[in-house]
């Protein structure tokens, strides 16, 4: 069964703070992104990465750095936590073939900005 | 620009009955996949189903199945036989295949199944 797994699940944090979100994937692919779910916006990608070491920028990247330390493994990063970035964060994994693409979720990680 | 429009943001519908729910994207890319996840009340989400731009034929999967009208650049979810457990909220996608693209999602469908 293909796995995703997020930590933490809730975080709360003050306005200057800094976060980490971090996933892993035991799926074998080489795609992850990183999403944020709003209300009227649907997910917007924030960053995404198509193997170890690389980073593509998404959509709405201001206020996040992201790495991809492995193959597994891909972490959000916001140094300087404004009450904007308050919202659930998805992450996910997919990779490209013939008869497969869907990306396969983590359960989520909502992050509130105090 | 948005890439992927849902132009109804809320759906309700009775136990049994049939819904479809609207998808219109933008694309200047041949080959693209189209895909629909819902969104559980648990927080999960899920995928559904995929279309591919250069399959013509009717994708269906269990109780869903799609609508794929390429010329006019829209996709519809058809879901039959409703349940309550069908209540979430549903997301189209998008994935331009050129270019080392990502999926990009509109902003979602919230059903209501009512017993």
């Amino acid at each position: 069964e293909a796995a995703v797994t997020q930590s933490p699940r809730n975080k709360v944090t003050v306005t200057g703070g800094n976060v980490t979100l971090s996933c892993r994937q035991t799926n074998s692919h080489n795609y992850m992104y990183w999403y944020r779910q709003d209300t009227g916006h649907g997910l917007r990608l924030i960053h995404y990465s198509y193997g170890a070491g690389n980073l593509q920028i998404g959509d709405v990247p201001d206020g996040y750095k992201a790495t991809r330390t492995t193959q597994e493994d891909f972490f959000l990063l916001l140094e300087l936590a404004s009450p904007s970035q308050t919202s659930l964060y998805f992450c996910a994994s997919s990779d490209l073939g013939a008869n497969y693409a869907e990306q396969f979720f983590g359960p989520g990680t909502r992050l509130t900005v105090l | 620009a948005q890439k992927v429009i849902q132009v109804w943001s809320t759906a309700s519908r009775q136990e049994g009955e049939e819904l479809t729910l609207d998808c219109s994207y933008e694309t200047s890319q041949v080959l693209y996949h189209l895909f629909w996840y819902k969104h559980l009340l648990s927080g999960e989400m899920v995928f559904l189903i995929r279309q591919m731009s250069s399959s013509t034929a009717k994708e269906r999967s269990g109780r869903y199945s799609v609508v794929f009208q390429k010329s006019l650049k829209s996709i519809s979810l058809v879901i039959s036989a409703l349940q309550p457990d069908d209540s979430g909220k549903y997301f189209c996608a998008l994935w331009e295949l050129e270019n080392n693209n990502a999926p990009r999602f509109g902003a979602g469908t919230k059903l209501t199944v009512k017993p």
